[in-house]
């Protein structure tokens, strides 16, 4: 069926290092993996998103990386800063009918230490 | 920058009762999308609507529940009778217009506890 798993599911960084979260979806047919960033009682908010056509993408302290073969990808955040600390999710888009709802990976709480 | 917006923000109601959870999304979008998330797990779909039909539904939307778009701003989710399982923050997101559809922008969210 169509699943993301997602690890690690906590991280906890010291500031100013790197950050990594990986996740691996199952449906060939996604196109489409957004990130994800929700602070505690708030709306998820999107950080960074990937096509299937593109294999890496940055933004500023943020990049993302797709292996469509090993149907991995990957978020990177550089630089940690403590307001970075939050759940970030990461999603594969299925496509179906005319509309694609998003699959989402079980989440990682990331912690950024001053 | 517009947003999805959801009302009421925090729903309290008793297990067999009503509700309705209000979302107006963005407005030139044209693909609107309820998801739950029970506290402290993934987020997980629900339903996707497009040109005033479903689209899509996941084994979660039984028939407790529907979804309208009584106008046109307004896009709604019904929980008919609701249970205890049902307590969960449910999401409102939409993406569009037509080609654009990709990214899914997400409301504050309606927290709903029942009793």
């Amino acid at each position: 069926g169509e699943n993301v798993e997602q690890h690690p599911s906590t991280l906890s960084v010291q500031e100013g290092d790197s950050a990594v979260i990986k996740c691996t979806y199952s449906d060939s047919a996604s196109n489409y993996f957004p990130w994800y960033k929700q602070e505690l009682g708030k709306r998820p908010q999107l950080i960074i998103d990937i096509r299937s056509n593109v294999g890496e993408k940055k933004d500023q302290r943020i990049a993302v990386t797709l292996n469509k073969t090993a149907k991995h990808f990957s978020l990177h955040i550089t630089e940690t800063q403590p307001e970075d600390s939050a759940v970030y999710f990461c999603a594969a888009r299925v496509f179906s009918g005319n509309t694609g709802k998003l699959i989402f990976g079980q989440g990682t709480t990331l912690q950024v230490k001053p | 920058e517009p947003e999805v917006t959801q009302t009421p923000s925090h729903q309290v109601t008793q297990m067999g009762q009503e509700v309705i959870l209000r979302c107006v999304p963005i407005s030139n979008h044209l693909y609107f999308y309820w998801y739950r998330q029970i506290l402290g797990q993934k987020v997980e779909f629900l339903v996707s609507f497009y040109n005033n039909e479903i689209s899509e539904k996941s084994e979660i939307f039984d028939d407790q529940f529907s979804v309208e778009r009584p106008d046109g701003s307004n896009f709604t989710l019904k929980i008919r009778s609701t249970k205890l399982e049902d307590s969960a923050m449910y999401f409102c997101a939409s993406s569009g217009p037509q080609g654009y559809q990709e990214t899914q922008y997400f409301g504050p969210g309606t927290r709903l506890l029942v009793l």
